[in-house]
C-alpha cells in the first residue's frame, strides 16, 4: 500500500545518546516529510526530503533520503531532553493523500 | 503572522450526536487538510479542502464531511458519533498541495461517552 512504515516504535535514551528512527517503504516516493510532536502538542514539520540520496541538517538533526527514495533516517546526535517527542515520517502518496508513519516515541532520561 | 487555530480545544459529546469543528488556517494558505490521531497512533488522513472542495478523502465514512469557506476557513462535521470516534482532531494547512509542509493546528479533542 501506500504506508510508510517506522521503526523502532519506542526509543529509551540516555541524554547524551545519539538517536536514530528509519522510515521505510514499499514503493518508490515522491518525497518524505518529517514532523515532530511533543507530548500533548500536535505535529510540526521539521523537514522535507525530495531528491535520491538527500541529506539535509538542522542542527543536531540530520535528515537521509534513501537512493532507492524507498527509505529515510533521521538522527539526532547527543540528544538533549528537548528532543523528547514523537517523530514522524509522512509521504504524499496518489492524488495527493497525505500519509504518516505510525512515529517513533523518543524518551530522554537526564 | 497567525497559526492555525482550532476550535474549541476540548469537546464531550454523547454517543449518536453531532459535531462540528473549526479551523482557520495560517495566513497565505489556501488549503486545509483534516486528521483525525487515536491515541498513540500517527495522524490519519480523513479529508483535503481546496479552493471550497473536497479534492482528497481519507478511508473515513460519509458521516465525516466537511466545508470550507471563501475565506479558506473549514468545518469538519461528524454525524451520529461513535465511542471510536473520540480521538484528536488535527487541522492543517498549506500552500497547494502541502509539497512545503503542513502547519498543524492544536487540535480539538473529542471525547465520545
Amino acid at each position: 500500500g501506500q504506508q510508510v512504515m517506522q521503526i523502532p516504535q519506542y526509543q529509551h535514551v540516555q541524554e547524551g545518546e545519539d538517536f536514530t528512527t528509519y522510515c521505510n517503504s514499499s514503493t518508490t516516493l515522491s518525497n518524505i516529510q518529517w514532523y515532530k510532536q511533543r507530548p500533548g502538542g500536535h505535529p510540526v514539520f521539521l523537514i522535507q526530503l525530495v531528491k535520491s540520496g538527500e541529506v539535509k541538517k538542522q542542527k543536531r538533526l540530520t535528515f537521509q533520503f534513501g537512493e532507492a527514495k524507498k527509505n529515510s533516517s533521521l538522527h539526532i546526535t547527543a540528544t538533549q531532553t528537548t528532543d523528547v517527542g514523537t517523530y514522524f515520517c509522512a509521504r504524499i502518496g496518489n492524488f495527493n493523500k497525505f500519509y504518516f508513519g505510525s512515529g517513533t516515541k523518543l524518551n530522554v532520561k537526564p | 503572522d497567525a497559526g492555525v487555530t482550532q476550535s474549541p480545544t476540548h469537546l464531550i459529546k454523547t454517543r449518536g450526536q453531532q459535531v462540528t469543528l473549526r479551523c482557520s488556517p495560517k495566513s497565505g494558505h489556501d488549503t486545509v487538510s483534516w486528521y483525525q490521531q487515536a491515541l498513540g497512533q500517527g495522524p490519519q488522513f480523513i479529508f483535503q479542502y481546496y479552493e471550497e472542495e473536497e479534492r482528497q478523502r481519507g478511508n473515513f465514512p460519509d458521516r465525516f464531511s466537511g466545508h470550507q469557506f471563501p475565506n479558506y476557513s473549514s468545518e469538519l462535521n461528524v454525524n451520529a458519533l461513535l465511542l471510536g470516534d473520540s480521538a484528536l482532531y488535527l487541522c492543517a494547512s498549506s500552500e497547494g498541495q502541502g509539497s512545503y509542509g503542513y502547519t498543524f493546528g492544536s487540535g480539538t479533542r473529542l471525547t465520545v461517552v
